[in-house]
């Protein structure tokens, strides 16, 4: 079982609407968990940070925990063509280290 | 404020040399995390520095080195160079503060490392 999941994608949808984008991880110990975005040839930058069950929303961004199902979500509302990249899922595991998923490709059709 | 700086954005090497990968971390930043990204896959975890010292690592090979120096900046190494290690390798610098690390990782741009 890999530490991080994410599906790979591409998920793609239409201009306004609403992307959700899910993560799974393995160790249960985890407390601090992260969204990253990563346009084509640039490096990932972070965009979301969520330590605590429930909701954390930032401008068009929601990040949601549950640690009792070891799963975290992003949900981007009002879709733009400039949100087309790839998230990566982060877990800060027991030990200083942060794991990455592979990440899911997002499309955002004009 | 300056962000994080790598060196060099993009170097081409053969199996077996060796190769050095430069990195600063962000102002006020004192722990330094270096990452491998091949193609189409996440940042895979190498090591972290804190304090001069390897704090913890990943499941890379001991051809895999590095170091920080009191400045926090840090060297990523790695020796007898394979075809597989060609990848984009990620500096990531945050904050440790007490006991805990803020986990928000910044990135630099990464050094594309090509071995032919």
């Amino acid at each position: 079982q890999k530490e991080v999941e994410q599906n790979s994608g591409p998920l793609s949808v239409p201009e306004g609407a609403i992307a959700s984008l899910n993560c799974t991880y393995s160790d249960r110990g985890s407390q601090s968990f992260f969204w990253y975005r990563q346009y084509s040839g640039k490096s990932p930058e972070l965009i979301m940070s969520i330590y605590s069950n429930g909701d954390k929303e930032d401008g068009r961004f929601t990040a949601q925990l549950n640690k009792a199902s070891q799963y975290v979500s992003l949900l981007i509302r009002d879709s733009q063509p400039s949100d087309s990249a790839t998230y990566l899922c982060a877990v800060e595991t027991g030990g200083f280290k942060t794991i990455f998923g592979a990440g899911t490709r997002l499309f955002v059709k004009a | 404020d300056a962000g994080v700086t790598q060196s060099p954005t993009h170097l081409i090497k053969t199996r077996g040399q060796q190769v050095t990968l430069r990195c600063s971390p962000k102002s006020g930043h004192d722990t330094v995390s270096w990452y491998q990204q091949a193609l189409g896959q996440g940042p895979q975890f190498i090591f972290q520095y804190y304090e001069e010292e390897e704090r913890q690592r990943g499941n890379f090979p001991d051809r895999f080195s590095g170091h920080q120096f009191p400045n926090y900046s840090s060297e990523l190494n790695v020796n007898a160079l394979l075809l597989g290690d060609s990848a984009l390798y990620l500096c990531a610098s945050s904050l440790t503060s007490g006991v805990s690390n803020t986990g928000e990782l910044f990135f630099g741009e990464g050094s594309r490392l090509t071995v032919l």
